[in-house]
């Protein structure tokens, strides 16, 4: 199946400071992404779509100017965490869409474990 | 608003026996559902899917049910082998291309 890619699997870093996750489609390009967060114990829940060339859709609740989307090119879209504060601390997952395959099932990056000191 | 439900948090059963993982569902317009496997630390993996006008997938060791009018799916795991300890997630879709839909997911755990 397609690939999709994410960078870094995790990262630790200081309050205050902002994180950047990449998330990669290698064989295929997607003009949308996904960006999901998981709490422990917890369902994945959507935070944004990312579309390529215009503004990314964030869901309800979902601060957009402290999760940045960028989707710059075809097979690149990326969430920065501005200001990190400990309840960021969270397991943040890319997903895309393979459009010469389904349309429905989505291809998920390995996920990045962000934890906020 | 929890459009999609697994109501069963775990799930543990014995090497080659059945598994039945349940889901729940109250949006009457997603066109597609899908299951996803989970490692920890991992991002998700697809395993099947079935569509809102069928009531039966099947794909080796794993089939899928749906009952459009009780609003409800369940995935089957016949053998279950230990490889399938993870934690399962239904996700729910409408339109083509659009947001998956996530449970809270189930995590089974396959005993030798």
């Amino acid at each position: 199946g397609a690939v999709v890619s994410q960078h870094p699997s995790w990262v630790i870093c200081k309050s205050g400071t902002s994180v950047k996750i990449e998330c990669r489609s290698l064989d295929f390009q997607a003009t949308t992404m996904f960006w999901y967060r998981q709490f422990p114990k917890q369902s994945l829940m959507l935070m944004a779509t990312s579309n390529e060339g215009s503004k990314a859709t964030y869901e309800q609740g979902v601060e957009k100017d402290k999760f940045l989307i960028n989707h710059a090119s075809l097979t690149l879209s990326t969430l920065t965490v501005t200001s990190a504060h400990p309840e960021d601390s969270s397991f943040y997952i890319c997903s895309a869409r393979d459009p010469r395959q389904s349309h429905t099932e989505a291809f998920f990056g390995q996920g990045t474990r962000l934890t906020v000191v | 608003d929890q459009q999609v439900k697994q109501n069963s948090p775990s799930l543990s059963v014995q090497e080659g026996r059945i598994s039945i993982l349940n889901c729940d569902y109250t949006n009457s317009m997603f066109d597609y559902f899908l299951w996803y496997k989970k490692y920890p630390a991992e991002g998700p993996t697809f395993l099947i899917s079935i569509s809102s006008i069928k009531d039966k997938n099947e794909d080796g060791r794993f089939t899928v049910f749906l009952n459009k009018s009780a609003k409800h799916l369940s995935l089957h795991i016949v053998p279950s082998q230990p490889g399938d300890s993870a934690v399962y997630f239904c996700a729910a879709i409408y339109n083509q291309g659009g947001k998956l839909i996530f449970g809270q997911g189930t995590e089974l755990s396959v005993k030798p």
